[in-house]
């Protein structure tokens, strides 16, 4: 099992570019989570989704979208990229409910110049 | 609304020496509890939780935490560290009454063990 996995792990974008990042979990877990790590803020939640077709904000959905059109993928989308959302970038999922685990992915780190 | 606090940023600590990583939290319900550890260049993962029943809850690489409803605290702890321990941990809390699981997670606190 391969857990959590994002792609990509690194990218750098110019202020107003738009891209991508992907999530993909093979547990068949219906949650999934996309988190920004910020020095001294720990991780925020940006949106989430408690299964295939759903999505919703979390604490810092400005600026950023969602889709959960595959249970197994969640991708996370900037439009127009600005230096604000250079960040550290975690999904993660979990079985659902307030008790459980969420297992994370190994990050993706964005600069945006 | 739920808030942790970490209150220290940064913990150095000699190789073999004793540690606690403070974690207290704010909620009007009853609330489970998490530590997660970040090692350099990876994700967070599990370190233990508390969901209910003893409030001293043992997880993995011999670290365990004490739950004190009384202080809202979750506090972390290792008899003996070693240098594998230097990691970010981070405290985590979720409401027990909600209907999805959202966890606010608190700010993190680094450990870094000296040789």
């Amino acid at each position: 099992n391969a857990g959590v996995t994002q792609t990509p792990k690194f990218r750098v974008l110019k202020t107003g570019q738009s891209m991508t990042l992907l999530c993909a979990q093979d547990m068949n877990h219906e949650y999934m989570y996309w988190y920004r790590q910020d020095p001294g803020m720990g991780l925020r939640l940006i949106h989430y989704s408690v299964g295939e077709g759903t999505t919703a904000k979390g604490e810092v959905p400005d600026g950023y979208n969602v889709s959960r059109l595959k249970k197994q993928n969640f991708l996370l989308g900037l439009e127009s990229a600005a230096p604000s959302q250079t960040s550290v970038y975690f999904c993660a999922s979990s079985l659902g409910g307030p008790y459980n685990e969420q297992f994370f992915g190994p990050g993706t780190r964005l600069t945006v110049l | 609304a739920q808030s942790v606090t970490q209150l220290d940023s940064q913990v150095p600590v000699f190789e073999e020496a004793p540690v606690e990583l403070r974690c207290n939290y704010s909620s009007s319900v009853s609330v489970y509890l998490f530590w997660y550890v970040q090692y350099p260049n990876q994700g967070l993962q599990l370190l233990l939780k508390y969901l209910s029943g003893s409030t001293l809850v043992k997880g993995i690489n011999g670290f365990e935490a004490e739950f004190n409803k009384s202080q809202t605290s979750f506090h972390l702890r290792k008899p003996s560290v070693h240098i594998s321990d230097t990691a970010e941990y981070f405290c985590a809390v979720s409401d027990r009454g909600t209907s999805y699981d959202k966890v606010i997670f608190g700010p993190g606190t680094s450990l870094s063990v000296i040789p």
